[in-house]
């Protein structure tokens, strides 16, 4: 009964492939978001989607594409991966509105060789 | 660019005395504010928010707001060597309801 599941757990992969991150979540939340946490454990919000439509999208390079088919998932797929993309990326979710807090998943750690 | 900043740590403190944990922020039409915990390794997990000034209790946690200040804090009673994690502080900003911008956390230290 995970609220925010992310897969895969890991991903090890070489530089110039692209590669995509799956989210759900269960909660029955409108909104859901994509979080970069990087090697200094800093915490930058990259999108976010609520109930299909893009509503946060941060200075992220186009190679990031996020993709939201329903209000219970959203992914992330990545073109053309860099040495700098190595991270940690998670997705969390919450209700629509004010001061909703955010549920985050257990996070995709990405590695580039 | 909208900030949040902490004080990095680490902050040790004996079993059983209470944590102070400090925010400032930079953005004055921020409204939301939210305490999170991250074990390393592990995801961050919400411990509290506020959103009025004042204070808002929960348990052995109370955070602490104070708009006119920009500063937000989180005091922990009765330290546990399970309170030990970095702990990150996050709040609303760009005029938005969703879009949080996070301190770089403080380590706190839990010593039995």
């Amino acid at each position: 009964d995970t609220a925010v599941s992310q897969t895969p757990k890991y991903l090890v992969t070489q530089m110039g492939n692209d590669k995509s991150i799956k989210c759900e979540q269960n909660l029955g939340h409108d909104t859901m978001y994509w979080y970069k946490q990087d090697s200094k454990k800093f915490l930058k919000i990259m999108f976010s989607y609520n109930n299909k439509e893009l509503i946060i999208n941060e200075t992220v390079p186009n190679r990031f594409s996020p993709k939201s088919p329903d209000k219970a998932h959203l992914n992330l797929h990545i073109n053309s991966l860099e040495l700098g993309d190595s991270a940690v990326y998670f997705c969390a979710s919450s209700r629509q509105g004010e001061a909703q807090p955010q549920h985050f998943g257990d996070g995709t750690r990405l590695s580039i060789l | 660019q909208k900030e949040v900043e902490q004080n990095s740590g680490p902050l040790s403190v004996p079993e059983g005395a209470i944590a102070s944990l400090n925010c400032t922020y930079s953005d004055r039409g921020s409204q939301s504010f939210f305490w999170y915990r991250q074990y390393s390794g592990k995801s961050p997990e919400l411990i509290m928010f506020i959103y009025s000034n004042g204070d808002k209790e929960d348990g052995r946690f109370t955070a602490q707001l104070n708009k006119a200040s920009q500063y937000v804090s989180l005091l922990i009673r009765d330290s546990q060597p399970s309170d030990s994690a970095t702990y990150l502080c996050a709040v609303t900003s760009g005029g938005s309801n969703y879009k949080l911008t996070f301190g770089k956390g403080t380590l706190l230290t839990v010593n039995p």
